[in-house]
């Protein structure tokens, strides 16, 4: 079945390590996101990327980093700069030709917590 | 930045009651999307409105969106305790733009 895979699902750090989470589509979408979510409240946008070897900033992209080398999958380092990371990461894709709807498919997240 | 701010935040009904939550945004959009959020899960796409259509229909889904307000509105008809989920607007959407999410309303249908 085509979707998006995150891992891991549950993962807790120290402070002071950078982690690395992990985003996989096999749905042949060009475009990719990382959210943040904090509890009871919105999406915010880390990084995307619409084409590989490319990608944006977010509204909150202090504190993290990305890579696009392949189009299936883009990885989300959450890095020790960034001061209050204990959140549920969600990754998503878009497809980005003609016939696009516009819709975003969405991985079942990652829950980091720092300890 | 937030581009689409939900109202109400918090909505609780009774089974079989329609429940009517409210988007508003700050720019102009090409599209509006309505998603959905079950507890700790990821989001799933319920509808999509064109920065052209008035309204549009989606089985017991009904949104509208008004550009001169810029607002919009998700109407889900005869509630189900299964609809208890959070409801999030978003805006942007097209094949170039970058997504923003709104802070989402929390429904909870009582059976």
């Amino acid at each position: 079945d085509g979707g998006i895979t995150q891992s891991p699902k549950y993962l807790f750090r120290k402070e002071g390590q950078n982690v690395t989470l992990s985003c996989e589509q096999n749905l042949n979408h060009d475009a990719m996101y990382w959210y943040r979510q904090d509890p009871g409240q919105g999406l915010r946008l880390i990084y995307y990327s619409q084409i590989v070897n490319d990608f944006q900033k977010g509204d909150i992209a202090e504190g993290y980093s990305v890579s696009r080398e392949k189009k299936e999958s883009f990885p989300l380092t959450v890095t020790s700069a960034q001061k209050n990371p204990t959140a549920f990461y969600l990754c998503a894709s878009k497809d980005r030709g003609r016939t696009s709807t516009g819709e975003l498919f969405f991985g079942e997240g990652s829950r980091l917590t720092v300890l | 930045s937030q581009q689409g701010e939900e109202d109400p935040q918090a909505l609780s009904i009774q089974e079989g009651e329609n429940a009517t939550m409210n988007c508003s945004y700050k720019t102009s959009i090409n599209n509006l999307q309505w998603y959905r959020q079950n507890s700790g899960r990821g989001l799933v796409h319920l509808i999509l409105i064109r920065s052209n259509e008035r309204e549009k229909h989606s089985g017991r889904l009904r949104v509208t969106l008004d550009t001169s307000k810029k607002s919009s509105s998700l109407l889900i008809t005869a509630s189900r305790a299964a609809d208890t989920a959070s409801y999030f607007c978003a805006t942007g959407g097209t094949s170039y733009d970058k997504v923003i999410f709104g802070p989402g309303t929390s429904l909870s249908v009582i059976p």
